[in-house]
């Protein structure tokens, strides 16, 4: 079936580094997709979405990028803190929204 | 952004009990909540929608009878886990947006089920 998945379980980053959390998805016809934040015992965060019609959208200190050549989605953040240690799932939505199988970001000093 | 709150942040019952959980969207009204489960270190499973005033729509594979979903008001739905078993324990989250359905969807904090 459609599925959505990430390259990567785990991305350790020394802080201030930037940090890059990639995501292929399958279903060609997806319009929309998001990525979300994680903390341990917490619902998801969301962080920053991006619609098919656009190849890459910033926020705060991070940047969504989406190559639909490829079906390839990335989440880049700048900076990276300790506070940014979690875990991160890409989400794509149709008619419900799928997530990925996650990225767990370590960030160390 | 929009806020979810779920009720009980995390519940302990003996097997065989029913467990409820509520969710609520504090500052908006939603006609579509939906409710996943996150096992340990595994990504979320959507298991069904909640609609407003008609029937939950469940995802392939979730038992309808053992996961009652009741979407009273536009903002409060409920999960009701039955006959809890060990295997039923699980990270439990709701989710609502106040705008068109599947899109930013905002997320409750979750609850932890743990079935003895």
């Amino acid at each position: 079936g459609e599925s959505v998945g990430l390259h990567l379980p785990t991305l350790s980053v020394q802080e201030g580094d930037n940090s890059i959390i990639n995501c292929a998805y399958s279903n060609s016809a997806s319009d929309y997709f998001i990525w979300y934040k994680q903390e341990s015992g917490k619902g998801p965060q969301f962080i920053i979405d991006i619609r098919s019609n656009m190849d890459k959208r910033q926020g705060q200190r991070v940047t969504v990028l989406l190559n639909k050549t490829v079906k390839h989605l990335s989440l880049q953040i700048a900076a990276t803190q300790p506070g940014d240690s979690a875990v991160y799932f890409c989400a794509e939505s149709t008619d419900k929204l799928i997530f990925g199988t996650g990225t767990r970001l370590q960030v160390f000093p | 952004g929009a806020v979810v709150s779920q009720h009980p942040s995390w519940v302990i019952c003996k097997s065989g009990t029913s467990v409820k959980i509520e969710c609520r969207s504090l500052d908006f009204q939603a006609t579509t909540m939906f409710w996943y489960r996150q096992f340990p270190k595994q990504s979320l499973m959507l298991m069904a929608t909640s609609n407003e005033g008609s029937k939950a729509t469940y995802e392939q594979g979730v038992e309808k009878d053992k996961f009652l979903i009741n979407h009273a008001s536009l903002t409060l739905s409920t999960l009701t886990v039955t006959s809890a078993h060990p295997e039923d324990s699980s990270f439990y989250i709701c989710s609502a947006n106040p705008g068109t359905a599947n899109e930013k969807l905002f997320f409750g904090s979750g609850t932890q089920l743990s079935v003895l």
